[in-house]
């Protein structure tokens, strides 16, 4: 079955900088995979999602990388803030179709210090 | 609506007891997904509706677990003489259907405690 390995339970981070979340995952490629963020008490909030033949994503601050030889998504939130300390959580969609749901990692918490 | 919404936010039963969990998702939405939160785990994936229909069942924990959804909206989740294990957040997402590989949206969760 699919694993999935995301760099570190917790990441602190300086305001500021960037911060860079890994996600590895075994097996075969998805067809896509997504970004997602959860705040304590909250269900997922959906980030960004990037495609196996996309390279790279960005969305304002937010810039997602993705490489099927290496098996690694990485996750970049640059000029940090204090507001985006959160959990990151990596999804696989697998099939694209939707019917197998989103295989989840257990997530990065992320703590951006002022 | 103008997102998912799950209820009751909390749960707290003693073992052995039925619950059942219900999902409100976004309308229009014709995918529907179940997924459990444990603690320190990540969210694991139990069921998907298309429509009102579950083509595929096998990821429910066991078969005190069952799911329905009936007009194409709301689902409920019921579990049947719960178990301490069973204590999770249980969390509905809805999307569009025909969208491949689409953002999920999530409601809340319910919390289930099981004592």
């Amino acid at each position: 079955s699919q694993k999935i390995e995301q760099n570190s339970e917790a990441l602190n981070i300086q305001e500021g900088k960037t911060a860079t979340l890994t996600c590895n995952y075994t097996n075969y490629s998805p067809a896509y995979l997504q970004w997602y963020r959860q705040d304590p008490g909250r269900g997922p909030v959906f980030l960004l999602l990037i495609r196996e033949n996309e390279k790279e994503k960005r969305k304002e601050r937010l810039k997602v990388t993705f490489d099927t030889t290496l098996k690694q998504s990485l996750f970049h939130i640059t000029a940090s803030q204090p507001a985006d300390s959160a959990t990151y959580l990596c999804a696989l969609d697998i099939s694209g179709g939707g019917a197998d749901g989103l295989t989840f990692g257990k997530g990065t918490h992320l703590i951006i210090q002022p | 609506g103008a997102g998912v919404s799950q209820s009751p936010s909390n749960k707290v039963t003693e073992k052995g007891k039925d619950v059942e969990l219900r999902c409100d998702p976004i309308s229009g939405h014709t995918a529907l997904y179940w997924y459990r939160q444990s603690l320190g785990q990540g969210l694991e994936f139990l069921i998907y509706f298309q429509g009102n229909s579950a083509p595929d069942k096998s990821g429910l924990p066991s078969d005190r677990f069952s799911a329905e959804r009936t007009g194409g909206s709301v689902s409920t989740l019921t579990i049947q003489r719960t178990q301490q294990e069973d204590s999770a957040v249980y969390l509905c997402a809805s999307r569009p259907l025909g969208l491949a590989g689409y953002e999920q949206f999530f409601g809340p969760g319910t919390r289930l405690t099981v004592l």
